[in-house]
């Protein structure tokens, strides 16, 4: 069966420090993959999908950045962190018509 | 464009049943799904309905579509206190790497 791995679960990180999210998929070839953030609790904002390894297709300007080196996994990164890069990122992926499978998904706390 | 829209709250009784609704605006959408999100969690697909279709159910979940007026909802029969989340609608297109654009959420409260 198809599994999804987001990590770390929590995390709080200074102003101006790098910083890597690391999403796995297991079970599955060539996935759609997707970085969601979630702020104040609510709405749900695409940040980049990928088609395949290398591909990125970013849908908002940002101080964030994707790439993904293998088949099944998708890193989210920033070399500086601002305090507005605070919120939920949720990793997830797909294949056809199913719908996303989520992460688990990660609290990024900036201070 | 690509607006999905819902009601922020709703507020329902143990036992009663929880209507959910959802509008959008692209009538090109292929797929329509909904997504529970329990406090500090990812989200779980509940159900998805195919376009063509007009009613889905899968037990407790009865899913309608009025494609006319681009409406969805989602019934909740027999609403119980886990069912208490935020409740989120999502559209999909085919093709560019099935996207989909979610609506703000619902938040459901079960009360006793």
């Amino acid at each position: 069966s198809q599994t999804i791995h987001q990590w770390p679960a929590t995390l709080v990180q200074p102003v101006g420090s790098p910083l890597s999210l690391e999403c796995t998929v297991e079970g599955t070839s060539n996935p759609n993959l997707y970085w969601y953030r979630q702020a104040a609790g609510r709405g749900l904002q695409l940040l980049f999908y990928s088609v395949g390894i290398g591909q990125i297709s970013s849908e908002v300007p940002q101080n964030l950045s994707a790439s993904r080196p293998q088949d099944r996994q998708f890193i989210l990164s920033s070399k500086k962190l601002l305090l507005s890069d605070s919120g939920f990122y949720l990793c997830a992926w797909s294949q056809g018509g199913n719908g996303y499978t989520f992460g688990s998904g990660t609290r990024l706390t900036v201070v | 464009g690509e607006d999905v829209e819902q009601s922020l709250f709703l507020s329902v009784r143990e036992g009663d049943s929880s209507v959910i609704n959802c509008t959008y605006t692209d009538s090109s959408s292929t797929y329509l799904y909904w997504y529970k999100q329990e406090p500090g969690a990812g989200l779980q697909l509940l159900t998805y309905i195919f376009s063509n279709m007009d009613m889905k159910q899968d037990q407790r979940l009865t899913v309608l579509l009025n494609k006319k007026d681009k409406h969805l909802s989602l019934r909740i029969a027999d609403t119980q206190t886990g069912d208490s989340a935020i409740y989120f609608c999502a559209e999909s297109k085919a093709g560019g790497g099935n996207k989909l654009t979610f609506g703000t959420g619902t938040q459901l409260k079960v009360e006793l």
